[in-house]
């Protein structure tokens, strides 16, 4: 099976709402990133933890080493939030970094 | 800041055709890697370099080569071509030792006639 389960698949958010994405790791991993595809289909990395949580803007990440998942909280979302978002993580292995299979998210006007 | 670019940016094969892909970067990281993306099958690892002249194979590295000819440029060749295959492949960038924060180029986009 997957290591790194992500979900949901897909998401429909009104603007101004939130809420989270998550990922699951069937073994003990070293570090999350989150990343957001953009329209340009570039990449962004949006955090990157090896434990405890960070806070940029409306996105907040979580990472649970022990418990193995990470998730991501979207608060007040816009328009602009809109597309695809990936969890990656950092297996024992320190190069080798396994990715979810993303979620769609789309924001309701 | 730096950036990672990918040519070519599309990529348009005939079955059984040697294709490669190039990728540049000026973070003056020191491992790269490149991925393949499907449709709903997430990002997959085909290789990935630690240093120059270094070469490791990932989860999905039969039917590629790849050569990491200076620190700076990492390229990758679909030995051959498979008739109706279409995928985006991503290179990425992250300096050793400090994490493994990945940096991504935008892409080249193959697609097999």
């Amino acid at each position: 099976g997957d290591q790194v389960e992500q979900s949901p698949s897909a998401l429909s958010l009104h603007e101004g709402t939130g809420s989270a994405l998550r990922c699951n790791f069937t073994t003990t991993m070293r570090a999350v990133q989150w990343f957001r595809k953009n329209s340009r289909g570039s990449l962004i990395n949006l955090f990157y933890l090896a434990s405890g949580t960070k806070e940029n803007g409306r996105l907040k990440s979580a990472f649970d080493s022990k418990e193995r998942y990470s998730t991501l909280h979207i608060r007040d979302a816009q328009l602009e939030d809109s597309g695809t978002y990936f969890c990656a993580a950092d297996d024992t292995n320190a190069y080798k970094v396994i990715f979810g299979k993303g979620t769609h998210l789309h924001v309701l006007p | 800041g730096g950036i990672i670019t990918q040519t070519p940016k599309f990529l348009i094969g005939q079955e059984g055709q040697k294709l490669t892909l190039k990728c540049q970067q000026n973070f003056n990281h020191d491992t790269m890697y490149w991925y393949r993306q499907d449709s709903g099958k997430g990002l997959r690892l085909i290789y990935y370099s630690i240093t120059e002249n270094d070469l490791q194979k990932g989860d999905l590295s039969e039917g590629y080569d790849a050569s990491r000819e200076k620190k700076s440029s990492f390229s990758l060749t679909v030995t051959s071509a498979q008739k109706n295959e279409m995928a985006v492949f991503l290179c990425a960038s992250s300096i050793r030792g400090r994490g493994n924060t990945l940096y991504f180029g935008a892409g080249t986009r193959l697609s097999v006639l």
